[in-house]
């Protein structure tokens, strides 16, 4: 079955520092991949989005993500995390070459520092 | 604005009772989703809809039901068979009309339902 694994349940990083989020999927040809944001209490709101070609992809607010097909991977990084970011980080996949079919991961929460 | 709207924020609903979570989008997306969030297991479908009056269940379809008379609406009842139903329930749409738009979700703010 396919299924996405976010290894990490809760992060917490200081301002100003580097973020990486993990994921990783199994499946057996290359899906859709996703990397949606929820703030508490709200819906989510998709970062960015891997189909194919560049497996470096950039999205909304500074945040990019690299596919690595040979890892199984889809990892979520930004450069300089603001407080702003404090948020739960779900990674999705769509094996159903885009018709409906999304998996997404247990979600990671981020935590933010001073 | 387009976008897509749930109503109420919160619910409350007694056992044994069925209640109905409204969904509306004016993004004028085909398809349109219904999930459930509970803490630490992310997001379950529970139906999904790619076009009026279809739809098909998702991985957590037993105790809810659906309708999609109107492209920009789908709402979904909990009923009383559903035996854990206090959850956050969440409406997604989407185009997936060609390669951009394929496969991207659009959220709704969400309905926290508490069943006393």
């Amino acid at each position: 079955a396919q299924s996405v694994t976010q290894p990490d349940i809760h992060i917490t990083v200081s301002e100003g520092a580097s973020l990486e989020l993990r994921c990783n999927y199994s499946y057996g040809a290359t899906p859709y991949l996703f990397w949606y944001v929820q703030s508490p209490g709200q819906g989510l709101q998709l970062l960015l989005k891997y189909f194919s070609g560049d497996t470096l992809v950039q999205g909304i607010k500074g945040f990019e993500a690299e596919f690595k097909r040979s890892q199984s991977s889809f990892n979520l990084r930004k450069p300089s995390v603001h407080w702003s970011d404090a948020a739960e980080y779900f990674c999705a996949v769509d094996h159903s070459g885009g018709y409906q079919k999304v998996t997404f991961g247990t979600g990671t929460k981020l935590q933010v520092i001073p | 604005d387009g976008g897509i709207t749930q109503s109420p924020k919160y619910l409350f609903r007694k056992e044994g009772q069925n209640v109905t979570l409204s969904c509306e989008q004016n993004l004028n997306h085909d398809a349109m989703y219904w999930y459930r969030q509970d803490p630490g297991q992310g997001l379950r479908l529970i139906y999904y809809s790619q076009i009026v009056n279809d739809f098909q269940k998702g991985d957590i379809a037993e105790g809810y039901s659906v309708s999609r008379e109107k492209k920009e609406s789908f709402p979904l009842t909990v009923t009383s068979a559903q035996k854990n139903p206090t959850a956050f329930y969440l409406c997604a749409s989407s185009l997936n009309r060609d390669y951009q738009s394929i496969g991207t979700q659009y959220f709704g703010p969400g309905t926290r339902l508490t069943v006393l």
